[in-house]
């Protein structure tokens, strides 16, 4: 099925351990997002790719890095897990261009990560 | 920095009930768009809304954008166990690069 693939679903770290989270799209959008979501807090951007070969940082970037590495694919990378960062992370696509009013967002079904 | 605060962050219902929930704003956005998540899953897109004062109707559920676009609700018509979930607001503002601002959500309990 066309979406937004993620993995993995569940991970659990040490503190001081690193990995990275992996995001793929087959819809050919442009526009790709990395969001956290944490109880009773919305989603909150963490980085974002307008385009291949551009990322942003978003309102939560700190202890992150993301690479685009292809149209298709944005992966988010902790170098160093915190317990902090237990979230559940949701990658997103979006069709038309970033900042357009009324983008269509497809989203991920989430990486539950937990870091202890 | 843009909120958007959603209200009530909880609500249980028996089925066949009517309700509305409420995303409030002090900023004014281009475009509103409402999201349901269900456990395990992403949110998925139920619609957007980009001018004042609109109105969109999905079967039972009606949205409305606020007139000065600070604001929208959302109102569902003999509410079905099906139609529970987190209902989550999204308002976005046009040229910015940081798209989406999310509320914290409604969480909605359809009894049967």
């Amino acid at each position: 099925n066309a979406g937004v693939t993620q993995t993995p679903k569940f991970q659990v770290l040490k503190t001081g351990q690193s990995m990275t989270l992996q995001c793929a799209q087959d819809m050919n959008h442009n526009s790709m997002y990395w969001y956290r979501q944490d109880p009773g807090m919305g989603l909150r951007l963490i980085y974002y790719s307008a385009s291949e070969g551009t990322t942003d940082k978003g309102e939560v970037p700190n202890g992150y890095n993301v690479s685009r590495l292809n149209k298709r694919e944005f992966s988010l990378r902790l170098e160093s897990a915190a317990p902090s960062q237990t979230s559940v992370y949701f990658c997103a696509s979006s069709w038309p261009q970033v900042g357009a009013v009324g983008s269509f967002y497809t989203f991920g079904s989430g990486t539950r990560l937990t870091v202890v | 920095t843009q909120l958007l605060e959603q209200s009530p962050q909880f609500l249980s219902i028996q089925e066949g009930e009517n309700l509305t929930v409420y995303c409030n704003s002090s900023s004014v956005f281009s475009s509103l768009q409402w999201y349901r998540q269900e456990p395990g899953e992403g949110p998925v897109l139920l619609v957007t809304v980009v001018t004042g004062g609109e109105v969109k109707k999905l079967k039972r559920l009606t949205f409305q954008f606020g007139d000065a676009r600070k604001d929208s609700s959302l109102h569902i018509t003999a509410a079905q166990p099906g139609d529970t979930g987190l209902y989550l607001c999204a308002g976005g503002s046009s040229g910015s690069a940081r798209q989406l601002t999310f509320g914290s959500g409604t969480q909605l309990t359809v009894l049967p």
